[in-house]
């Protein structure tokens, strides 16, 4: 199957600084990519939906300042969380959707998630 | 507003013993209902993806079935390795979101 590599895996950053995180699809391109945020014991909830050399459309009560998002090629898309407070805390999953060749059998293939830590 | 429930939140079941996980939605034109299984700390795997009532779908000890309120995951004689909690999606037409349920942790014992 399609792979979706996402780094780092773990993260554990002081408040007030920003952090990087990196989702690359290493067979496939990918126009599209999503963000999504996993509380514990909880389903993951759309932060916002990124799309190769336009703006990412966020999700109502995501901040945009907050969680900067760039998808500059067809296989990398990152998501910044900037001044990152200790409520920033969470798992971070990326996702990237590959389509067939006719346009249909879409799929929807998962990193493998980043634990951001904000102490 | 398209919406997902999964029940039971969860389940325990002796090694063999058979079982089915439900998912009720309500959509504004179904485009597809997928399931997925997600291990403790990490991100979810495909399993299926199903996209009209009647449908059905199979890998190994798992059946997916789809009709137009729900769907059922039918997991045949588990094993302590299929414990992991499974969750289902949908995707409308409006729309290219998924819209995910709270999953059903499954745990498997022997």
């Amino acid at each position: 199957g399609a792979v979706v590599s996402q780094h780092p895996s773990r993260v554990i950053c002081k408040s007030g600084t920003s952090v990087k995180i990196e989702c690359r699809s290493l067979d496939f391109q990918a126009t599209t990519m999503f963000w999504y945020r996993q509380f514990p014991k909880q389903s993951l909830m759309l932060m916002a939906t990124s799309n190769e050399g336009s703006k990412a459309t966020y999700e109502q009560g995501v901040e945009k300042d907050k969680f900067l998002i760039n998808h500059a090629s067809l296989t990398l898309s990152t998501l910044t969380v900037t001044s990152a407070h200790p409520e920033d805390s969470s798992f971070y999953i990326c996702s990237a959707r590959k389509t067939g060749v006719s346009g249909t059998n879409e799929k929807l293939f998962f990193g493998s998630g980043t634990q951001l830590s904000v102490l | 507003e398209d919406q997902v429930t999964q029940s039971p939140e969860a389940l325990r079941l002796q090694e063999g013993e058979s079982s089915s996980l439900n998912c009720s939605y309500t959509v504004s034109g179904l485009r597809g209902l997928f399931w997925y299984r997600q291990d403790p700390g990490k991100g979810p795997e495909f399993l299926f993806t199903l996209y009209s009532a009647g449908e059905e779908k199979e890998k190994e000890r798992l059946k997916a079935t789809l009709t137009k309120k729900e769907s059922f995951l039918h997991i045949t004689a588990p094993k302590p390795e299929d414990s992991a909690t499974y969750l289902c999606a949908v995707q409308s037409y409006n729309t290219d979101k998924l819209i995910f349920g709270t999953g059903t942790r499954l745990q498997v014992f022997p």
